[in-house]
């Protein structure tokens, strides 16, 4: 039962452009949301995160929009840079869950020069 | 400080072989996590200790033996794995009622069942 989805597998973005990653949720109980970045052989690196309570969080390049009438979130990265180009997991907890964290299958983020 | 190590970086083990896998923490963080991933897969829970209690038990075979000795340490004690065992084996950990979710991970301990 994957209650969060990221439908596109893969991105490919120019350098200086931006880049944009979706993910959907099914679960309505769901009040926190995460993105996460990951190189290969490497651990997940927390990005950014968003409370259900807020519709945007931004951090530097990075900014979240969560729609939660919609079920659906996105991750804004302007301007792409080349070191950007990774595996990104977008998750999801409910804060009574004692901290376990539904992912996404992952979207593979190429920035081409 | 964000920093989550883990030890060894790799282990190749066999069928038959007892290994431990180490975490350690210093952020005074009071939960802490241990995930399993497979190759272009998101990474699945397997245990959750808090205030180091296990909270959350997976359903994980019982080849697989987590341990937290203290608030800063977590183990898996590994024991007759099975070659599908093999993949990279993340710790995590993250604060407990600060109103913040985030889980701070390792860089994963890469294991191969021979």
């Amino acid at each position: 039962d994957q209650q969060v989805k990221q439908n596109s597998p893969s991105l490919s973005v120019q350098e200086g452009r931006i880049s944009i990653l979706n993910c959907d949720y099914t679960n309505s109980m769901f009040d926190y949301f995460l993105w996460y970045k990951k190189y290969p052989a490497e651990g997940p690196t927390f990005l950014i995160s968003i409370s259900s309570i807020k519709d945007k969080n931004e951090d530097g390049r990075f900014t979240v929009f969560l729609n939660k009438s919609a079920k659906h979130l996105s991750l804004h990265i302007v301007p792409s840079q080349p070191g950007d180009s990774a595996v990104y997991f977008c998750a999801a907890t409910t804060t009574d869950s004692w901290g376990k964290l539904q992912f996404g299958a992952g979207t593979q983020v190429v920035v081409t020069p | 400080d964000t920093e989550v190590t883990q030890t060894p970086k790799h282990l190749v083990m066999g069928m038959t072989n007892k290994k431990s896998l180490k975490c350690e923490q210093h952020m005074g963080h009071r939960a802490m996590y241990w995930y399993k991933q497979k190759a272009k897969k998101p990474p699945e829970l397997m245990f959750v200790y808090s205030y180091e209690k296990l909270s959350i038990n997976e359903s994980v075979p019982s080849r697989f033996s987590p341990e937290c000795p203290n608030s800063s340490l977590l183990n898996l004690h590994l024991h007759a794995l099975q070659p599908e065992d093999s993949a990279l084996y993340l710790c995590a950990s993250s604060q407990k009622g600060s109103g913040t979710y985030e889980q701070y991970f390792g860089p994963g301990t890469r294991l191969t069942v021979t």
